[in-house]
């Protein structure tokens, strides 16, 4: 069974700041595809970023990277220039790419982010 | 595009009632995955529907079910409801059944008393 460990439960940052969140994953899978999404006071889920594992590329989306080590099993956050509109509760999520179980999510336990002026 | 919509947004139920809640996805997108989210239990799967089968299917009690239609639209309901199923249920979206990106919508909370 794959599992998903972000080990930073709550996380601050200074507004214009950079910020990393951490998430470690395990699987037994050679394909498959890793997210972020950040979940706000709304509670709406927001897809931040994607990465696909047979891409050595690390994803960017604006402020948004991620640094992705398949060895390590590891899928760093990494947001600059951190905004007041990104605190936010952050997950990271696995799914791999066989058919019938792709669809499934699995998600870590979260990281509260929280930007400070 | 419209997004994904859940209604409704908010239920109040009492042990022992049943609930059914709605998805209609983005338009096009023909997996539905249904997902409960809870303090104790975070976020977990609950099963997903691709073209009206259900194709995968998380550990749930068998009072969970689901089902689609074949507008993509999805239901899931709850029978004989307990004080643990109190909790938020996301709805997502995909355009397809490989690892597509799974866009979520707002969300309906439940609260059972």
């Amino acid at each position: 069974a794959q599992t998903v460990t972000q080990s930073q439960p709550e996380m601050s940052v200074q507004e214009a700041e950079t910020v990393t969140l951490s998430c470690t994953y395990d699987t037994s899978e050679s394909n498959y595809y890793l997210f972020w999404y950040k979940q706000p006071p709304s509670r709406q889920m927001i897809l931040v970023i994607r990465q696909e594992a047979y891409k050595q590329q690390n994803a960017t989306e604006n402020r948004f990277s991620v640094n992705f080590q398949k060895a390590a099993k590891s899928f760093s956050l990494k947001i600059s220039d951190s905004q007041l509109g990104d605190t936010a509760m952050y997950f990271c999520a696995f799914t791999n790419s066989t058919t019938g179980t792709a669809s499934k999510l699995t998600f870590g336990t979260g990281t509260r982010l929280q930007v400070m002026l | 595009k419209a997004g994904v919509t859940q209604t409704p947004r908010y239920l109040i139920k009492t042990r022992g009632q049943q609930v059914t809640l709605s998805c209609s996805p983005i338009s096009g997108h023909r997996s539905v995955s249904w997902y409960q989210q809870t303090p104790g239990q975070g976020l977990q799967f609950l099963f997903e529907y691709f073209s009206e089968t259900q194709r995968n299917k998380g550990n749930f009690p068998g009072r969970f079910s689901g089902r689609q239609f074949s507008n993509s639209r999805s239901e899931m309901n709850v029978s004989t409801l307990e004080l643990g199923d109190s909790a938020l249920y996301l709805c997502a979206s995909s355009s397809g059944p490989h690892g597509e990106t799974q866009y979520f919508g707002p969300g309906t909370r439940l609260l059972v008393l």
